[in-house]
């Protein structure tokens, strides 16, 4: 398996732009997550997915932030304006579910996000 | 929601002694602990986890402890080797209700092995 599948891995962007990471999750997962990671914070849940659905959004900072998950291979996370605060790795996971437990996460190479 | 606290958050050893990192929870519906090393630049991945069924699991060098009744669980690295070096993160999960599926992380405990 390819495993999860995030581009870009790298983005520079100025502040303002309007910016759109991408995930695909590991085939046969039904639930996806979005991550953003920096010193200060550590790993933050940004929002999950299960069967396309979003589930909990809580974690996403503010309206500037959007996810879409428009079928079971396929999401994206917008920052529209960013800034420069946003400046962080996004990590993208994917999992499944047997019977009552949860199966381990698997994570994406991540992309790095700078906003000048 | 689960609450997650790991310690410490940095610890050094010599190449060769044994590491511990702890980690508590506070949700006693938790039934899934993984834990994961994250190496600079690189993406975080599984090493070892655990069910709440099972109070100990081994893979070479590496353990896992639950004590369900104290809430609590630990990562064991015996005969560290400087490529232990990493970031380690535990997490929990419930497996149920209105938070199936998700994992709740500690904040990491960045581990040095000097050689």
């Amino acid at each position: 398996d390819a495993g999860v599948i995030q581009s870009p891995r790298h983005e520079v962007t100025e502040m303002g732009q309007e910016v759109t990471l991408r995930c695909k999750p590991i085939s046969g997962h039904d639930y996806l997550f979005w991550y953003r990671q920096t010193m200060m914070r550590g790993l933050e849940l940004l929002i999950y997915f299960n069967n396309n659905v979003p589930i909990d959004d809580s974690g996403m900072p503010e309206d500037r932030f959007s996810a879409k998950m428009p079928n079971a291979s396929f999401s994206t996370l917008k920052i529209q304006p960013s800034e420069p605060r946003d400046s962080a790795v996004y990590f993208c996971a994917s999992s499944t579910k047997s019977g009552v437990s949860n199966q381990p996460q698997h994570f994406g190479d991540g992309t790095r996000l700078s906003i000048l | 929601g689960e609450n997650v606290e790991q310690h410490p958050s940095t610890l050094s050893v010599q190449e060769g002694d044994s590491a511990v990192i702890k980690c508590t929870y506070s949700d006693s519906a938790s039934n899934y602990f993984p834990w994961y090393k994250q190496e600079l630049g690189k993406r975080p991945q599984l090493i070892i986890d655990i069910r709440s069924n099972v109070g100990e699991k081994k893979d070479q060098r590496i353990a896992v402890t639950l004590n369900k009744t104290a809430k609590h669980f630990s990562l064991h690295i015996t005969e560290t080797q400087p490529e232990d070096s990493a970031v380690y993160f535990c997490a929990a999960s419930t497996g149920r209700g209105s938070t199936l599926g998700r994992l709740y992380f500690g904040r990491g405990t960045q581990l040095t092995v000097w050689p």
